[in-house]
C-alpha cells in the first residue's frame, strides 16, 4: 500500500537555525508529493508540492526535492523564524480512477524560539 | 477568491446522537474530500465526492456518510456518535483535473461527550 514516514518530533529550534524534516514514502505508481503546514487552531495550508521526479517545490523559503531513487521528499529551510512554529505534514497522492486521496505522515510539531 | 468554508466550526454532541457537517468548496472546484484528524490516528481519508457521486471511500464504518449537491457543496453525516468520533473534520476541494492540489478548510471540531 501507499504510506508516508516522516520525522515526528517535537522539535524546538532557535530563530535563524537550519531546518530539515525527513520524509520518505512507499507508493505503487507515481505519486505527487506535498508538504502541508497546520498552524494552531487552523486547517491545513499547502506549503509546496512536486508532481514528478527531480521536481523542486519552494515557497516562503522552504524547499523540497522529489527524489525517486531514494523515495524521499525532505523539507528544508535555511533560517527559521518564530512564525514558522507549526505542525508540518508530508503527504502523497496517486490518481486512481479519477479520485485522488491524500495519504499523510504523522506530522512534526516545530517550535521556534526567539 | 474565497477559500474552502466549513460550518459549524465547533460542535458538542453526546453519544448516540447524529451530526451533519457542511463544506463549501472553492468556486470552480468540483471535487470535495473529507478527512478525520485525531491525535492517535493522525489524518485519515474518509471519502471523496465529485459530480454528486462518491468516488472513493476510506476505511470507516457505515455510520460515516456523505453527499454532494449540484453546486458542489458537500455534507458529511455521522450517526450514532461514539466517544472515539471526537476529532477535527477537515474538508478539502480540488478542480479536479489530474495531479491537483487539495485545498483545505479550517475544519469542524467535533466533541462527543
Amino acid at each position: 500500500g501507499n504510506s508516508v514516514t516522516q520525522m515526528e518530533g517535537p522539535v524546538t529550534l532557535s530563530e535563524e537555525a537550519f531546518l530539515t524534516i525527513n520524509c520518505t514514502y512507499t507508493a505503487t505508481g507515481y505519486p505527487s508529493l506535498f508538504w502541508y503546514v497546520q498552524y494552531p487552531g487552523e486547517g491545513l495550508q499547502l506549503l509546496l508540492k512536486a508532481t514528478k521526479a527531480d521536481d523542486k517545490g519552494s515557497n516562503k523559503g522552504f524547499e523540497a526535492t522529489y527524489r525517486k531513487e531514494t523515495t524521499s521528499f525532505h523539507l528544508e529551510k535555511g533560517s527559521v523564524q518564530v512564525s514558522d512554529s507549526a505542525v508540518y505534514f508530508c503527504a502523497l497522492s496517486i490518481p486512481q480512477g479519477g479520485s485522488e486521496k491524500l495519504v499523510f505522515g504523522k506530522g512534526m510539531k516545530l517550535t521556534v524560539n526567539p | 477568491k474565497a477559500g474552502v468554508t466549513q460550518t459549524p466550526r465547533y460542535l458538542i454532541k453526546t453519544r448516540g446522537q447524529q451530526v451533519t457537517l457542511s463544506c463549501s468548496p472553492i468556486s470552480g472546484h468540483r471535487s470535495v474530500s473529507w478527512y478525520q484528524q485525531t491525535p492517535g490516528q493522525g489524518l485519515q481519508f474518509l471519502f471523496e465526492y465529485f459530480s454528486e457521486t462518491q468516488r472513493n471511500k476510506g476505511n470507516f464504518p457505515g455510520r460515516f456518510s456523505g453527499r454532494q449537491f449540484s453546486n458542489s457543496r458537500s455534507e458529511m453525516n455521522v450517526s450514532t456518535l461514539e466517544l472515539g468520533d471526537s476529532a477535527l473534520y477537515l474538508c478539502a476541494s480540488r478542480r479536479p483535473g489530474g495531479r491537483d492540489t487539495q485545498y483545505f478548510g479550517p475544519g469542524t471540531r467535533l466533541t462527543v461527550l
